[in-house]
């Protein structure tokens, strides 16, 4: 079965400085999907950056970038100037390919992540 | 607005007892997913709808059951409550069996009191 491994409960970042957080997986497939989801205080799920496990190039929005590194099986998220606004709780999700006839998500347990002013 | 609607927002019971929360798609949305969000287990995938189809279940307790209707929408039954139910539970839509874009309603704080 697949499973999503978050293993840092906290992390805490000054504002405008860089911080990483990470996420590892575990499947057996070599075709699947990787999503960053925020939620923030009010408990809505945002959808941060998404990456296509046969897409090479890593996935970047804005000040947002992952860190795909399929062999590892490891899935980092980049958050670069950081603003009061990126605290929140950050859940790594895995998405099995479209042969599984299911897009069910499976999380991680989540890391909250806070912004210093 | 995210175009995912779940009714209600809010809801308070005691143990022993049945609820129901439901779920309106984004338009044009055949799939209906259910995630439960509790402190000690996470976020964790419940069941999957498909144009009126359960298509994939997770861990789901026996004692929790859902359906899709004919107009898409989706409701969670729940019954026989315990403390232990009390959690957000999230409602999402996509497009697809299996793919596409995934939307997030604001979900059903359940407290079982």
């Amino acid at each position: 079965a697949q499973t999503v491994t978050q293993s840092q409960p906290e992390m805490s970042v000054q504002e405008a400085e860089t911080v990483t957080l990470s996420c590892t997986y575990d499947t057996s497939e070599s075709d699947y999907y990787l999503f960053w989801y925020k939620q923030p205080p009010s408990r809505q799920m945002i959808l941060v950056i998404r990456q296509e496990a046969y897409k090479q190039q890593n996935a970047t929005e804005n000040r947002f970038s992952v860190n795909f590194q399929k062999a590892a099986k490891s899935f980092s998220l980049k958050i670069s100037d950081s603003q009061l606004g990126d605290a929140a709780m950050y859940f790594c999700a895995y998405r099995a390919p479209f042969s599984s006839n299911t897009g069910k998500l499976i999380f991680g347990q989540g890391t909250t992540l806070q912004v210093k002013p | 607005d995210s175009g995912v609607t779940q009714t209600p927002k809010h809801l308070i019971t005691a143990t022993g007892q049945r609820v129901t929360l439901r779920c309106s798609p984004r338009s044009g949305d055949l799939s209906v997913y259910w995630y439960q969000q509790s402190l000690d287990q996470g976020l964790q995938f419940l069941i999957q709808y498909y144009n009126g189809e359960e298509r994939a279940k997770g861990n789901i307790l026996e004692r929790f059951s859902a359906q899709q209707f004919p107009d898409l929408h989706s409701e969670l039954n729940l019954s026989s409550l315990e403390l232990g139910d009390s959690a957000l539970y999230f409602c999402a839509s996509s497009v697809a069996l299996a793919g596409g874009d995934y939307t997030f309603g604001s979900g059903t704080r359940l407290t079982v009191v």
